[in-house]
């Protein structure tokens, strides 16, 4: 099974302090993908990569930056974390072409808090 | 990508099927119908996706009716695990930079014991 693993279920942050949530995938995926999620707005797309040192924002860039310095690795940084980002994140990979295979894996989620 | 309607929610008795409706009329020729679900506090979970046939595998059936505007996720037998928000998504095969998923609102499927 393909799995796409974040590194902590639950976060605790304080304002301004600078958070990387990690998101690692073990089925060689080109694509990878960042979102959050919060009450009533659903699935918002934060971040994507396509490749290795690729990257391209979504829909909510602002506040965040990412990095993918390897294929199966996927980091999203909050530079200086403010009460705003207090939200579920959400990781998840796919193979490059979707038409013709099962889709985008989820990870299970980071709940982050920031106090 | 195309965009979707689905019914804000629904419920059904546990062991009965679970019809899932979605509207899609701008459909294109070259757009899958996919769907996914987000049970409580856990990740999005890929389901079925289809282009014009009607699909089935160990999960569920996706009808598709022969105009491709709508579609149906068909549960056989929901069972209270089955309580989650389904989102019905279409979409072409992008690759590249083209390749994110766009979420909707989804349906709020409860099922009832």
């Amino acid at each position: 099974d393909v799995k796409v693993t974040q590194s902590s279920r639950y976060l605790v942050k304080r304002t301004g302090e600078k958070v990387f949530l990690e998101c690692v995938q073990d089925m060689d995926h080109e694509n990878m993908f960042w979102y959050r999620q919060d009450p009533g707005l659903g699935l918002r797309l934060i971040y994507f990569s396509y490749d290795v040192k690729m990257k391209e924002k979504g829909d909510i860039p602002e506040g965040y930056s990412v990095s993918r310095e390897k294929k199966e690795r996927f980091s999203l940084i909050l530079e200086s974390a403010s009460t705003n980002q207090t939200s579920m994140y959400l990781c998840a990979s796919s193979p490059p072409r979707q038409g013709t295979n099962y889709g985008y894996t989820f990870g299970s989620g980071t709940r982050l808090t920031v106090v | 990508d195309a965009k979707t309607t689905q019914p804000t929610s629904m419920d059904c008795a546990e062991g009965r099927a679970a019809n899932l409706p979605c509207n899609h009329s701008t459909i294109s020729g070259n757009e899958y119908v996919y769907w996914y679900r987000q049970i409580h506090s856990q990740g999005p979970q890929y389901i079925i996706h289809g282009l014009k046939n009607n699909e089935t595998n160990e999960m569920a059936s996706l009808i598709i009716t022969e105009d491709r505007k709508s579609s149906t996720l068909i549960l056989p037998h929901a069972t209270l695990r089955d309580t989650a928000v389904y989102y019905c998504i279409v979409r072409v095969a992008h690759t590249g930079a083209n390749s994110k998923l766009t979420f909707g609102k989804g349906i709020t499927l409860s099922v009832r014991p």
